[in-house]
């Protein structure tokens, strides 16, 4: 499979702090990053889709300006997460879509643990 | 969204054992589908993906595809205690890069 990098893997911030998670595919080129967020005990939540040098689709619900997002480059997209607060503390996920033969495969980062205090 | 169904288990069965998991999709255009293994604390893992009714094998792994029921299945043979993940399905409508839809996912535990 792809190789998909998430950094930092875990994070303890202080409330009101902000946070920048990277996430890069290693061995081949994304246009299209997606990222997640994953609660205990409950299934993933798609966040927002990153395209390559466009703006990023935000899911309903997901406020924006909170979750910054930037992908800059085909093997680079960033989340930031401004003014964090306790209730953000998550595990994020990042995916990065790669085409094989006529169809695109996703392949998730091992993700970053979010601690807000 | 359209809605991807499993069942959340947890599924046991013994070691050495076939393990069957099912899953329904609500969106008849669904084109692409997917299952993903995911333990504890980690994040998912890609491995099967399915895209034309039938079977596929790989390995231990064998994916179902029956689009007229809309229905996937993964059924793992001589299941082993490193299977015990939670296992989920997804869904995409497209080829193409958009999101995949997945399910609650089933927690499969295989006793020794």
């Amino acid at each position: 499979g792809a190789v998909v990098s998430q950094h930092p893997s875990r994070v303890i911030c202080k409330s009101g702090t902000s946070v920048k998670i990277e996430c890069r595919s290693l061995d081949f080129q994304a246009t299209t990053m997606f990222w997640y967020r994953q609660f205990p005990k409950k299934s993933l939540m798609l966040m927002a889709t990153s395209n390559e040098g466009s703006k990023a689709t935000y899911e309903q619900g997901v406020e924006k300006d909170k979750f910054l997002i930037n992908h800059a480059s085909l093997t680079l997209s960033t989340l930031t997460v401004t003014s964090a607060h306790p209730e953000d503390s998550s595990f994020y996920i990042c995916s990065a879509s790669r085409l094989r033969g006529s169809y695109n495969e996703q392949f998730f980062g091992p993700g970053t643990r979010l601690t807000v205090l | 969204q359209k809605e991807v169904e499993q069942n959340s288990g947890p599924l046991s069965v013994p070691e050495g054992a076939i393990a069957s998991l099912n899953c329904t999709y609500s969106d008849r255009g669904s084109q692409s589908f997917f299952w993903y293994r995911q333990y504890s604390g980690k994040s998912p893992e890609l491995i099967m993906s399915i895209y034309s009714n039938g079977d596929k094998e790989d390995g231990r792994f064998t994916a179902q595809l029956n689009k007229a029921s809309q229905y996937v299945s993964l059924l793992i043979r001589d299941s082993q205690p490193s299977d015990s993940a939670t296992y989920l399905c997804a869904v995409k409508r497209s080829r193409g890069n958009t999101p995949l839809v997945f399910g609650k996912g089933t927690r499969l535990s295989v006793i020794a």
